[in-house]
């Protein structure tokens, strides 16, 4: 079956400080990876989309990694500031047939940056 | 641009009673989609519409129903609601159905208790 896990659940650092959200997944074949950031009480908002082709990509102070043949994905934030407390959900789109095997997610990592 | 418009924001139902969230995108998208959000689950398809008048279920669509009233505009329907229909409802729009490389577009999500 089709999974995508991130880890950790949660985390807390202090403001300033870098952090790594990790992403691993199972979907195979594989058309991209994307992160998403969803501030509370909001939608999800698109972050980065990486093809198979990408190992890296950034966003501002958000850069995701990807690594195809071990099936892993991460989100280094640098230099956290308040305002990147959110969740972040990482969802794995796949060239399925049916529109509920084209994209995965996962249940996210719940960042909470105190000041 | 507004992007992904839902309403209402909040809604209390007791079980039994029907209501319709409303959704409006206004980038041209084709695809749109219904999502519902559960504490520590990903979020899961009700349903999805690739265009105007075609509609599919998705993971999760017992219970519901949608109506694609034109490009703009996606509709959910619970005809009778039930406890376990408690959720945070999501619409989405895309350029493409998911499996491409196009962002998914979320609205601000409508915030459902049924008691």
């Amino acid at each position: 079956k089709n999974q995508v896990e991130q880890s950790p659940q949660s985390l807390i650092i202090l403001e300033g400080k870098n952090c790594t959200l990790q992403c691993n997944y199972t979907v195979s074949p594989f058309s991209n990876l994307r992160w998403y950031k969803q501030d509370t009480g909001r939608g999800p908002v698109s972050l980065t989309i990486m093809t198979f082709s990408e190992n890296t990509k950034s966003n501002g102070r958000y850069t995701a990694t990807l690594d195809a043949d071990t099936k892993q994905s991460s989100l280094h934030i640098t230099a956290s500031q308040l305002s990147d407390s959110a969740s972040y959900i990482c969802v794995v789109s796949a060239p399925g047939i049916r529109v509920t095997d084209k994209l995965i997610f996962g249940t996210g990592t719940r960042l909470q940056v105190f000041p | 641009n507004a992007g992904v418009t839902q309403t209402p924001k909040f809604q209390v139902l007791k079980t039994g009673q029907s209501m319709t969230l409303q959704c409006a995108q206004d980038m041209n998208h084709n695809s749109m989609y219904w999502y519902r959000q559960d504490p520590g689950m990903g979020l899961r398809l009700i349903y999805y519409s690739a265009s105007e008048g075609t509609t599919d279920k998705g993971e999760v669509p017992n219970g519901y129903n949608v109506s694609r009233l034109n490009k703009r505009e996606f509709s959910l329907r619970l005809e009778s609601a039930a406890p376990s229909q408690t959720s945070v409802y999501f619409c989405a729009s895309s350029e493409d159905g998911g499996g491409g490389n196009s962002p998914l577009h979320f609205g601000n999500g409508t915030r459902l208790t049924v008691t």
